[in-house]
């Protein structure tokens, strides 16, 4: 079982709040993501990180934001909470592999905005 | 952009009985990659296949990989209580990252 953890598990907040959801692994692979998932749906890239000060946008617009400032640790930023981010944040992050790395997931993050 | 699509999008089973969930790209793929999540859980990696043609087992569950590298499936024979889940594929793209089919969520009746 890999080593990544997210927190906190379960958030429930109102409009407008600023939240973070952190995510840290101690595995020491530079490749990092998010994703979100609605429930029963596919999972939407929307950041990912290939190491220290790398950020990029995924393929799914969110008006999230992520830091890279160490190789463990890839928190993501809402300024501020609207129901639309109703949804759950998965954190993962691979070990280089041919052609496409093996990702490994965190236990997730489920967020309902009020 | 690359779409990977998964059939069917739920699948009732009876225990004991064999089932088989597809996964279909419009582009061909690098590589296709399986993940299990378990009700209330994290998806958690099954396998990978590469080359066109590729079949793999592990246990009670064939992975095939398709000729045209587009379309991939997992059968699964003797379904147990334990199958129990939503199985995603997902496909590697040429920006190195991976597409995300909907998932096939599994029941299944003792």
């Amino acid at each position: 079982e890999a080593d990544i953890y997210q927190t906190p598990r379960y958030l429930v907040i109102g409009t407008g709040k600023k939240i973070t959801l952190e995510c840290s692994q101690t595995m020491g692979h530079d490749k990092m993501y998010w994703y979100q998932q609605d429930p029963g749906m596919e999972l939407h890239l929307i950041h990912y990180s290939y190491g220290v000060n790398s950020t990029e946008k995924g393929d799914l617009s969110s008006e999230s934001t992520v830091s890279r400032i160490r190789t463990e640790h890839f928190p993501l930023t809402l300024e501020s909470a609207r129901p639309s981010h109703t949804s759950q944040y998965l954190c993962a992050s691979s070990e280089q592999g041919q052609p496409t790395d093996t990702q490994y997931f965190g236990p997730g993050t489920r967020l309902t905005v009020l | 952009g690359q779409q990977v699509m998964q059939i069917p999008q739920y699948q009732h089973v009876q225990e004991g009985e064999d089932f088989t969930t597809y996964c279909n790209s419009s582009t061909t793929l690098s590589n296709i990659q399986w993940y299990k999540q378990r009700p209330g859980g994290h998806p958690v990696f099954l396998i990978q296949l590469v080359k066109s043609g590729e079949v793999k087992k592990q246990k009670r569950l064939t992975f095939q990989f398709g000729e045209a590298k587009k379309n991939s499936s997992l059968h699964i024979t003797a379904t147990q209580t334990t199958d129990v889940g939503t199985y995603f594929c997902a496909g590697g793209r040429n920006d190195y990252k991976l597409s995300f089919g909907a998932g096939t969520t599994v029941t299944v009746r003792a």
